[in-house]
């Protein structure tokens, strides 16, 4: 079955720092794939999304996203952290061939330091 | 107002006891979906429904119940509540097209305890 992996449950970073967060997938084809943000006491709330359009997808605060297919990769970036980033952090994906949900990874915190 | 909502927002219940949790949306969308998150485990897929016909089990379902009692309308319900039911419930809705399900909207999460 299709699968996500968040690598690293928490991830720490400087305010003003590069912010990388990885996510691999499993597919068979390219899928649709999403990326999630969740700030504490609230839902989830979509941040971008590839729809098999352009491989380096643009989200809101700042966030943007490449899809790379021979790494089956799509990781999360922000040029700058800010302290109202720190939040979880889900990738999710969604694959016709294999099943007719979205998967979910398990989840990066984000942790901001001053 | 928000498109996705859920009642209650909060519920302390005791061990045995039948609760429902509900979920209501106003995006007009076909598809809902019930997860559970639990901390270091991410979002669990509970049950979910392409249409007010159609019901379909996610990964966790034993212990739970649905209905769709309208487009809008999607509940949730543990029969006999046990305390590892304590966590996080959230509903969501989406579009989709055939196989696919598109990007998905939630609510605000209803958190449950089971003492």
């Amino acid at each position: 079955a299709q699968s996500v992996t968040q690598l690293g449950s928490h991830v720490s970073v400087s305010e003003g720092a590069l912010v990388l967060l990885r996510c691999n997938y499993s597919s068979s084809v390219p899928p649709y794939l999403f990326w999630y943000v969740q700030y504490p006491n609230q839902g989830l709330q979509l941040l971008l999304k590839y729809t098999s359009a352009a491989t380096l997808v643009k989200g809101i605060n700042g966030f943007e996203a490449e899809f790379k297919k021979s790494e089956t990769s799509f990781h999360l970036t922000k040029p700058s952290a800010h302290m109202s980033d720190a939040a979880e952090y889900f990738c999710a994906v969604s694959d016709q061939n294999r099943d007719d949900k979205i998967i979910f990874g398990k989840g990066t915190r984000l942790h901001i330091l001053p | 107002d928000a498109d996705v909502t859920q009642t209650p927002r909060n519920r302390i219940t005791k061990t045995g006891k039948r609760i429902m949790l509900e979920c209501s949306q106003t995006k007009g969308h076909d598809r809902m979906y019930w997860y559970r998150q639990d901390p270091g485990l991410g979002l669990r897929l509970i049950y979910y429904s392409f249409d007010v016909k159609d019901i379909n089990k996610g990964e966790i379902s034993d212990g739970y119940s649905v209905s769709r009692q309208a487009q809008a309308k999607f509940s949730l319900s543990l029969e006999s509540a046990i305390p590892n039911q304590t966590a996080l419930y959230f509903c969501a809705t989406s579009e989709g097209k055939g196989m696919w399900s598109y990007e998905q909207y939630f609510g605000p999460g209803t958190r449950l305890t089971v003492t």
